[in-house]
């Protein structure tokens, strides 16, 4: 079936740590994206990619980052740098149609520590 | 300033009842896309319904319809026959395009809806 994968679902990990999450998609879209999701405060975008090798910051870039070598990966570091890194990342992405909906993976919980 | 916006932080509704979930946008672009997605507690996001700027009808799906009122930038998701299944939060998002031409969705802070049996 055609979707897209996140890993680790659940994430713990100690202060000043970097950490990697996984986001594969088999749907063959060319755009993707990253979102944080904190009780209260909605869906805020992190990074996008509308191609292979180019990715633009989101709102709340700062201590993340992502690479796009290939178009179904899109993973997501979350570095140290990072200050309130606990929270349910989201990863989605989207085709160029009339409605252009984004299908999201089931997510990743990171807590730290 | 808020794009999106819900203001309803979360609303109750008896089973088969229907039920409106506000959502307020603000832009200046004149193409401009609108969605509501669902989280149930699982996490997952589900898209719902989307309403284009320059769509004449309001949109429809299922038992999902979404009141587009451009003049007052109101895009609410009426759901007929509520379900205990709907129980879950909604999240209105509007796409909107950088100054680069690339696309994102911009989401509102989202509302929970709680269907009573």
């Amino acid at each position: 079936d055609g979707g897209i994968t996140q890993s680790p679902k659940y994430l713990f990990r100690k202060e000043g740590q970097n950490v990697t999450l996984s986001c594969e998609q088999n749907l063959n879209h060319d755009a993707m994206y990253w979102y944080r999701q904190d009780p209260g405060q909605g869906l805020r975008l992190i990074y996008y990619s509308q191609i292979v090798n180019d990715f633009q910051k989101g709102d709340i870039a700062e201590g993340y980052s992502v690479s796009r070598e290939k178009k179904e990966s899109f993973p997501l570091t979350v570095t140290s740098a990072q200050k309130n890194p606990t929270a349910f990342y989201l990863c989605a992405s989207s085709q160029a149609t009339h409605t252009g909906e984004l299908f999201f993976g089931e997510g990743s919980r990171l807590t730290v520590l | 300033a808020q794009k999106i916006t819900q203001t309803q932080p979360g609303m109750f509704v008896q089973e088969k009842e229907a039920v409106t979930l506000d959502c307020t946008y603000d832009t200046s672009d004149p193409s401009y896309g609108l969605f509501w997605y669902k989280q149930p507690s699982s996490g997952e996001m589900i898209f719902l319904i989307y309403q284009g700027s320059y769509d004449q009808q309001n949109a429809t799906e299922g038992r999902y319809s979404l009141n587009f009122q451009k003049a007052r930038k109101s895009a609410n998701l009426v759901i007929s026959a509520s379900q205990l299944g709907d129980s879950a939060m909604y999240f209105c998002a509007m796409r909107e395009i950088s100054q680069g031409g690339s696309e994102k969705l911009v989401f509102g802070k989202g509302m929970k809806l709680t269907v009573n049996p």
